[in-house]
């Protein structure tokens, strides 16, 4: 059971150049997150959904765009990169529900745009 | 949005139990309380969820006062391998679920 993918792990990108981030989960989710953490902080919510072909907006989404085409699928999309992009970011996934549920964090994608 | 403050460090020695506790003072009603453990270069890890009063499993415990604007976690008897750092947060419950980070508080555990 391989639980929430992120691919890739690691890119450099050029400031500019645009990039899709993918997350995949098997456990048959409604619910998937992006985050982004900076270094020394707590992650912070890009963008998010509640089912498939739904999307919405978290605390940072300025510079981003997601689709959910496919409900085991988050893709984060960076359309013209900047330096203020790079981090690390996450992806998560839980059941549509929050009483006794959690949600599960996948590996993560380092991200650095110079 | 609710947020959350904690310590930002705690150091502590194998074998003593460990108390973390947070404050959340703008939570709304039908939110929950959970706490996550994150190591470097990995993603964070669900440790507890807790609404009211407390919750305990096998990891830790969870202890919130009625008025739920705190909460505490309890590690007990922590080993090396519990360091790392740990984050109180708001599951809001009705914007799918949403988790809302604070700074988290990084626990340092000695021989």
């Amino acid at each position: 059971n391989a639980g929430v993918t992120q691919t890739p792990k690691f890119r450099v990108l050029k400031t500019g150049q645009s990039m899709t981030l993918l997350c995949a989960q098997d456990m048959n989710h409604e619910y998937m997150y992006w985050y982004r953490q900076d270094p020394g902080m707590g992650l912070r919510l890009i963008h998010y959904s509640v089912g498939e072909g739904t999307t919405a907006k978290g605390e940072v989404p300025d510079g981003y765009n997601v689709s959910r085409l496919k409900k085991q699928n988050f893709l984060l999309g960076l359309e013209s990169a900047a330096p203020s992009q790079t981090s690390v970011y996450f992806c998560a996934s839980s059941p549509p529900r929050v009483v006794n549920t959690e949600a599960f964090f996948g590996q993560g994608t380092r991200l650095t745009v110079v | 949005l609710a947020k959350t403050t904690q310590p930002i460090s705690m150091d502590s020695y194998e074998g003593q139990e460990v108390n973390i506790t947070c404050s959340h003072n703008n939570i709304a009603t039908n939110d929950y309380i959970t706490w996550y453990q994150q190591f470097p270069s990995q993603g964070p890890r669900f440790i507890i969820q807790g609404y009211k009063t407390k919750v305990t499993n096998e990891v830790a415990s969870l202890f919130i006062p009625a008025d739920r604007k705190s909460s505490t976690l309890s590690l007990p008897r922590v080993s090396l391998s519990d360091t790392a750092v740990y984050y109180c947060l708001v599951r809001i419950y009705n914007q799918g679920g949403k988790l809302i980070f604070g700074q988290g508080t990084e626990l340092s555990v000695k021989p």
